[in-house]
């Protein structure tokens, strides 16, 4: 069974911080990963699919990188501003061969950029 | 083009009594798929359908919840006699069809209470 880590559960620092975000998973037999942010009370904002071929993708001030055999995977970003305070979620998309396959989450990252 | 779309955005519900949630997929997407999150809980994949099929049910509970994706309208989640467990936030997402990475987006989710 896929399970997902995400550490650390929360994070607070200064603004115009460059910080990583971490995220692992037990089966490396991914279809893809995919970073979202989710604001209180709001639905999910997809921020960057990384396709399981892939090592890493840019938006941005927002890097991810992929180490599939590692079973990890960063978000960094770049000069943090407080628009960026949010709960920051990784979630993977097993290769069941149909390459549609249902998302496991982590629990998320919870970032407050202070002022 | 218009994001996913639930409705309601927030639903109240007494014990006993049926839930139905809609979600209306992004333009030229086929394949919806439903997520709940509890209260200080991770998102969890709960089934996954395609126009008049479901596909993968795994994540769905034995009894009480079904769920259709008609050939015409929106997906529907239904939750028969409601118990206050099912109390979360549900979540539809929806991706196109084919090997396309199976980048999945998110509606803004409905909120249910049960009293």
């Amino acid at each position: 069974k896929q399970e997902v880590t995400q550490i650390p559960a929360a994070l607070s620092v200064p603004e115009g911080e460059n910080l990583v975000l971490n995220c692992s998973f037990t089966d490396s037999a991914i279809y893809n990963l995919q970073w979202f942010r989710q604001d209180p009370g709001k639905g999910l904002t997809s921020l960057l699919l990384i396709q399981s071929s892939q090592r890493e993708q840019t938006s941005g001030r927002l890097n991810a990188s992929l180490d599939k055999s590692s079973g990890r995977s960063t978000l960094y970003i770049a000069a943090s501003q407080p628009g960026d305070s949010a709960t920051y979620l990784c979630a993977v998309s097993l290769d069941s061969g149909g390459g549609a396959d249902g998302l496991t989450f982590g629990k998320g990252t919870h970032l407050i950029i202070q002022p | 083009n218009a994001g996913v779309m639930q409705n309601p955005r927030h639903l109240v519900r007494r014990r006993g009594q049926e839930a139905r949630l809609r979600c209306s997929p992004m333009k030229g997407h086929s394949h919806v798929y439903w997520y709940r999150q509890l209260p200080e809980e991770g998102l969890k994949f709960m089934v996954y359908l395609q126009k008049e099929n479901i596909i993968d049910e795994s994540g769905m509970p034995k009894e009480r919840f079904s769920a259709e994706f008609p050939k015409e309208g929106p997906s529907i989640l239904r939750i028969q006699q409601v118990v206050r467990g099912d109390s979360a936030a549900y979540f539809c997402a929806s991706s196109p069809a084919g090997y396309s990475y199976n980048e999945q987006f998110f509606g803004p989710g409905t909120r249910l209470t049960v009293l």
